[in-house]
Order: structure tokens, then sequence, then C-alpha cells
């Protein structure tokens, strides 16, 4: 069965930092792309960012590039999120998903993990 | 950026047909995926590539494309089909584009 569990979300202030991970399990977590998206309180699904099978890719909304950087240890079938400069606009819920290439359409998803930019 | 845009919400009544709407330049030339949200819990993928029904979504969930338009049609709707349901599509300047969401209510 495949599993993803996120985890790692929590209360920060502005301009702080935080790290969320997703454990993976039930599939061959080397061989898939891997996405982060997230919904804000009240608002829709938006996608935030990408990362190929071996890591060699990594793509990202224009609203967190330079301050989000997706990674992965394919070793531990774990990816990763680390979270800078954080803004009240980044709050959310954020989930990870198993994502297939190409199409690109994500049919495994995490339960969330919320993330409350506030002071 | 490529945008889609769905309408807020639509409401119908048990038994009825609801069908939901995913507009975009083009949009034909894309495959295009749904997801129902129920709030509290993960993202569903009903269909992908237009019209695939992934493993175990009912086969009153269907979808079509063409044109401008895509559209996710539920037959016999049930109370538990209440939910937001978000269209998506991969675009090569904006990577994956989520509709705004569309709120279905079971009246």
């Amino acid at each position: 069965e495949v599993q993803l569990v996120e985890s790692g979300g929590g209360l920060v202030q502005p301009g702080g930092s935080l790290t969320l991970s997703c454990a993976a399990s039930g599939f061959d977590f080397a061989n898939f792309w891997m996405t982060w998206v997230r919904q804000a309180p009240g608002k829709g699904l938006e996608w935030v960012a990408n990362i190929k099978h071996d890591g060699s890719g990594r793509y990202y909304v224009d609203s967190v590039k330079g301050r989000f950087t997706v990674s992965r240890d394919n070793a531990k079938s774990s990816l990763y999120l680390h979270l800078n400069s954080l803004r009240a606009d980044d709050t959310a819920v954020y989930y990870c998903a198993r994502t297939m290439a190409g199409p690109y359409y994500s049919d495994y998803w995490g339960q969330g993990t919320l993330v409350t930019v506030s002071s | 950026s490529y945008v889609l845009t769905q309408p807020p919400s639509v409401s119908v009544a048990p038994g009825e047909t609801a069908t939901i709407t995913c507009g975009g330049l083009n949009i034909a030339s894309k495959s295009v995926h749904w997801y129902q949200k129920r709030p509290g819990q993960a993202p569903v993928l009903v269909i992908y590539y237009d019209t695939d029904r992934l493993s175990g979504i009912p086969e009153r969930f269907s979808g079509s494309n063409s044109g401008d338009t895509a559209t996710l049609t539920i037959n016999r709707v049930e109370v538990g089909d209440e939910a937001d349901y978000f269209c998506q599509v991969w675009d090569s300047r904006t990577d994956q584009v989520f509709g705004g969401g569309t709120k279905l209510t079971v009246l």
C-alpha cells in the first residue's frame, strides 16, 4: 500500500525557516517524481515544487523561487521541503504527492502538514 | 502564465448529473486531470489523461476535453460526492497549474 506521511509543520515567525519531511512507503520511491502542493486557508490547491526521481531537476512556482528548496533522499525514501524567509502568505497545509512524469498528475497524496507563519 | 478557469460552485440534487467545467486556452492540446478535495482530507485523483478513472473511482465519474473546455461529469450524484473539485494541467511555462476549484453542493 502506498503511503505518504508529512511532518515538520508548525508555527513560525515571519522571516523564519522550517523543514518539512515526507516519508514514503509501499512503492519504489527512487523511480518517481515527487511534488509539494499547498492549500492556504479557504483557498484552492497551489503547486509548489517538483523534483525528478533522481533529484537532477527541481522546479518551483515563481512565488517560492529563491526561498524554498525541494530535496530527496532516495536511500531513505524521503522527500523534503526547506522553507526560508517565510511570509504570512505561505501559511497553508502542505501536501506531498507522488507524481507521474510526462502527464504530471499526482496519484497518491499524504494527509498534509500545517505551516502557520505569524508573529 | 497558463490560466484555468472553473465556476466557483455547482449545485445539484441527489441522483442528478453534475457538470464541472475547466476553461483554458486550447486546453484540448493538454492532458487534464481532476482531483476531489474534501475538507481535512488529502486530495484524491479521480480522472487523469482527460478521461481515465483511477482504480476505485466509481464509473459515475467521467471526463472529456475539447476546444477550450474540459469537463468533469458526475452521474447519479450522491451526498458523498460533495467536495471541492480541481482541474490541473502541465504547461511548459508554468509547470503544474490548478484551476481555482469548484465547490459541489448536493442539495
